[in-house]
């Protein structure tokens, strides 16, 4: 079964407009990630929070993590149209082995 | 650097057939997976190895087969291919004693199964 869930699946936005995206899970965990996906490519690792965190910043991005509801968002501000791609998020397992995805998000970003 | 290098990168199967996923990570990671990609479904998790000698079975073993050879590589085997095992498949690697738990990924390798 998966942990995590990414609301919405799909999100069409302007450049220049902020893009959240969210994600749930169900058991405790040690840190989350999230990543992205161009169409036809690899999953390349955006940012990872640790379960201590509540807020992480990398360039444009921002995620915070709410281990209260077992919850992080995924903020990208001022899109730009190459940021159109699927976003995923990852938490670990209990051992810290495994890496349990979400369906996705699919961002559209027009410009 | 190359990172995580997969082979072959498309490959159409008939039902019965077999084939051989390879994988090969040039960044001395202890830590090995692959993953398939359905619409909709995310990445799910079918064989994992935590260290070269060790395998570990994930989500959706079933159908099939995976070896660690050495430290870079890491195949996955398809003994007799079905329809359902049209996917995806994404081989990746991670240093988890860096503790810092990013996953480095292939291009991915496309199968189909007829």
């Amino acid at each position: 079964s998966q942990q995590g869930e990414e609301d919405p699946q799909a999100l069409s936005i302007q450049e220049g407009e902020n893009a959240t995206m969210n994600c749930s899970y169900k058991t405790s965990i040690n840190n989350l990630q999230w990543y992205r996906q161009n169409s036809g490519r690899g999953l390349v690792h955006l940012i990872l929070i640790r379960s201590n965190e509540r807020e992480k910043h990398s360039g444009r991005l921002r995620v915070t993590l709410d281990t209260s509801k077992k919850s992080s968002s995924l903020l990208i501000t001022a899109s730009r149209a190459a940021d159109t791609a699927s976003y995923f998020c990852a938490t670990d397992d209990n051992y810290g082995q495994n890496f349990v995805f979400g369906p996705g998000t699919r961002l559209s970003v027009l410009p | 650097n190359a990172g995580v290098t997969q082979t072959p990168k498309f490959q159409v199967l008939k039902t019965g057939q077999s084939m051989t996923l390879q994988c090969a990570q040039d960044m001395n990671h202890n830590s090995m997976y692959w993953y398939r990609q359905d619409p909709g479904m995310g990445l799910r998790l079918i064989y994992y190895s935590a260290s070269e000698g060790t395998t570990d079975k994930g989500e959706v073993p079933n159908g099939y087969n995976v070896s660690r050879l050495n430290k870079r590589e890491f195949s996955l085997r398809l003994e007799s291919a079905a329809p359902s095992q049209t996917s995806v498949y994404f081989c990746a690697s991670s240093d988890l004693r860096a503790n810092t738990g990013e996953l480095f990924f292939g291009e991915g390798s496309r199968l189909t199964v007829l």
